[in-house]
């Protein structure tokens, strides 16, 4: 069965400096990667995602990923942290389309002023 | 804003009850997905429809049943309520044809007292 670790429950931050969030999974194939984030009383939004290709993707807010098959992890990075950054982060896994999303722990975000 | 749209905001119940979380998904998306999310359990796939059709089924209780509409907008219905089911439960939808993202509505916070 397909799982996700998110190895860090809580992170903090000071703005401006840099953000990676670990994620590792478990899947035999190439997994469907995604990261989601999920501000205070708010729904899940799509940061960016990997289906094949470039192991390096980009998304919205700033936000990278790299895909390492050799580690089964799919990190999230930003170089700049703002404060608006506050929030928890879910990385996610699918494998095939049209599947079910497995999720990890979440990772809660604090960014110290 | 994700397009998938999700009522009511907040219910908040008596255990025993049974009520009804309804699901509008982005235009054109024939996929809908229910996920719940809680302290204890984080965030876990319920049940899955596409086109009016059950198509995959996760850690969903007996007491729990969904279905999707020829407009297809979805129901999820719960009923027998117990205080543990308290929790954030989540519409998303995806579109068809190989694209594979699940975008999330704001969800619903059912409270159980």
């Amino acid at each position: 069965a397909q799982s996700v670790t998110q190895p860090d429950i809580h992170i903090t931050v000071s703005e401006g400096a840099s953000l990676e969030l670990r994620c590792n999974y478990s899947y035999g194939a190439t997994p469907y990667l995604f990261w989601y984030v999920q501000s205070p009383g708010q729904g899940l939004q799509l940061l960016l995602k990997y289906f094949s290709g470039d192991t390096l993707v980009q998304g919205i807010k700033g936000f990278e990923a790299e895909f390492k098959r050799s580690q089964s992890s799919f990190n999230l990075r930003k170089p700049s942290v703002h404060w608006s950054d506050a929030a928890e982060y879910f990385c996610a896994v699918g494998k095939a389309a049209g599947n079910k999303l497995t999720f990890g722990g979440g990772t809660r975000v604090l960014v110290k002023p | 804003d994700s397009g998938v749209t999700q009522t009511p905001k907040h219910l908040i119940t008596a255990t025993g009850q049974r009520v009804t979380l309804r699901c509008s998904p982005r235009s054109g998306d024939l996929s809908v997905y229910w996920y719940q999310q809680s302290l204890d359990q984080g965030l876990q796939f319920l049940i899955q429809y596409y086109n009016g059709e059950e198509r995959a089924k996760g850690n969903i209780l007996e007491r729990f049943s969904a279905q999707q509409f020829p407009d297809l907008h979805s129901e999820l219905n719960l009923s027998s309520l117990e205080l543990g089911d308290s929790a954030l439960y989540f519409c998303a939808s995806s579109p068809s044809g190989g694209r594979y993202e699940q975008y999330f509505g704001p969800g619903t916070r059912l409270t159980v007292t």
